[in-house]
């Protein structure tokens, strides 16, 4: 299994609204990651998690608040969100970190809507 | 933030004809790894280049790295309609990777 999933695939909330990202893979991995991708513009990191610590926090506002509640699930509550947070939010994971020469693993990612 | 920048933006090209795109960084890299997205998706990893190697290849993939330029460049040959995707770099360095704006390449039939 290959596979990373992430649900919902589609998700609008309010701005005052609380609601959960969640992503899952079942290949062993011990690195997870966070990343934020709007319209034409590259995937940007986030938040990445190794053997479930979070190693890398990318001076994301507090709004954002990652979880990774053992190897294969990675959370993120979303909280007061911004309009300008409305974007692909892409989950992947790899064996252990990139930079010891892994490839990652994405999900298809969840399309999130700030109204 | 972004790594760095990659060129051209936007390539358009044959079927059949090779597809060149190129990747420059900013900072000391353990390795690069080019990776390929189709509209709106999750993104696919297609090869990967340490810092003490200089080419790469996979299949239609032809992957370079210049560690002294701070530059790669990623070469697909005999380019098909499927290819049509945009291709983006992103440098590893520790527990951290980061993007290059990306190429949108458009392969016609």
């Amino acid at each position: 299994d290959t596979e990373v999933t992430q649900t919902p695939k589609h998700l609008v909330m309010g701005m005052t609204n609380k609601k959960s990202l969640k992503c899952e893979q079942h290949m062993g991995h011990r690195a997870m990651y966070w990343y934020k991708q709007k319209a034409k513009k590259p995937p940007e990191l986030m938040f990445v998690y190794s053997y479930e610590k979070l190693s890398i926090n990318e001076s994301v506002p507090s709004r954002f608040s990652p979880e990774c509640p053992n190897s294969s699930l990675l959370n993120l509550h979303l909280h007061a969100l911004q309009p300008e947070d409305s974007a692909l939010y892409l989950c992947a994971s790899s064996r252990r970190t990139s930079g010891d020469g892994y490839e990652q693993y994405f999900g298809p990612g969840t399309r999130l809507t700030v109204t | 933030s972004q790594q760095g920048e990659e060129d051209p933006q936007a390539l358009s090209i044959q079927e059949g004809e090779n597809a060149t795109m190129n990747c420059s960084y900013k900072t000391s890299i353990n390795n690069l790894q080019w990776y390929r997205q189709n509209s709106g998706r999750g993104l696919v990893h297609l090869i990967l280049i340490r810092s003490n190697e200089r080419e790469k290849h996979s299949g239609r993939l032809r992957v370079t790295l210049d560690t002294s330029k701070k530059s790669s460049s990623l070469l697909i040959t005999a380019s098909r309609a499927a290819d049509t995707a945009s291709y983006f770099c992103a440098t590893a360095n520790n527990n951290d990777m980061r993007f290059g704006a990306g190429t949108r390449l458009t392969v016609k039939p």
